[in-house]
């Protein structure tokens, strides 16, 4: 079955410096990926969607890589603050209509001052 | 332009009650998905409706459970006969709808389920 890896220990990075996240997935060939940001007791928020055919993703501070060989996505956020600490969700999706999302467990971000 | 909204927030119910979850979508979206989330794990998905219509219920237990979205008025997820495991996080999303499977999902805060 299809199976999405994330960090399963909490990160924690000085503030300033270059958080790296990672996601891995087997059993599966998704179109795309997407990250999304949870704060406790919030919904997810949408951060930045990227394609199979798409290498790398830029948005502000924010960085994805997607690597279809290796099965993984790196989620980079640069110049880390300490208002970037939450957790943070990778998915996958898939060609299907349905649009039905595969959520990973998440990995805990903490930037520390 | 208001975003997703839920109500109630926080529900409590006893075992054996009923638990009716409701999820008005962003103005204009037209496609509602319901996750569910225990603590510390990933959001499950549960089902995917258009109006007045299921399209992906593979992930909501065949029995208890239910939603529909009806032409007018809110997505409801309805829990029947709650147990104790049925507590969690139950969230909401909108979307779109337009062509192609891209389409950016917009959540909810969420309604937190407690049964005792």
């Amino acid at each position: 079955s299809q199976k999405i890896e994330q960090n399963s220990e909490a990160l924690n990075i000085q503030e300033g410096k270059t958080a790296t996240l990672t996601c891995n997935y087997t059993n599966y060939s998704p179109a795309y990926l997407q990250w999304y940001r949870q704060d406790p007791g919030r919904g997810p928020v949408f951060l930045l969607l990227i394609r199979e055919n798409e290498k790398e993703k830029r948005k502000e501070r924010l960085k994805v890589t997607f690597d279809t060989t290796l099965k993984q996505s790196l989620f980079h956020i640069t110049a880390s603050q300490p208002a970037d600490s939450a957790t943070y969700l990778c998915a996958l999706d898939g060609y299907s209509s349905a649009s039905k999302i595969i959520f990973g467990s998440g990995t805990r971000l903490s930037i520390r001052p | 332009n208001a975003g997703v909204m839920q109500n109630p927030r926080h529900l409590v119910r006893r075992r054996g009650q009923e638990a009716r979850l409701r999820c008005s979508p962003m103005k204009g979206h037209s496609h509602v998905y319901w996750y569910r989330q225990l603590p510390e794990e990933g959001l499950k998905f549960m089902v995917y409706l258009q109006k007045e219509n299921i399209i992906d219920e593979s992930g909501m237990p065949k029995e208890r459970f239910s939603a529909e979205f009806p032409k007018e008025g809110p997505s409801i997820l309805r829990i029947q006969q709650v147990v104790r495991g049925d507590s969690a996080a139950y969230f909401c999303a909108s979307s779109l709808g337009t062509s192609g499977s891209s389409d950016t999902q917009y959540f909810g805060p969420g309604t937190r389920l407690t049964v005792l």
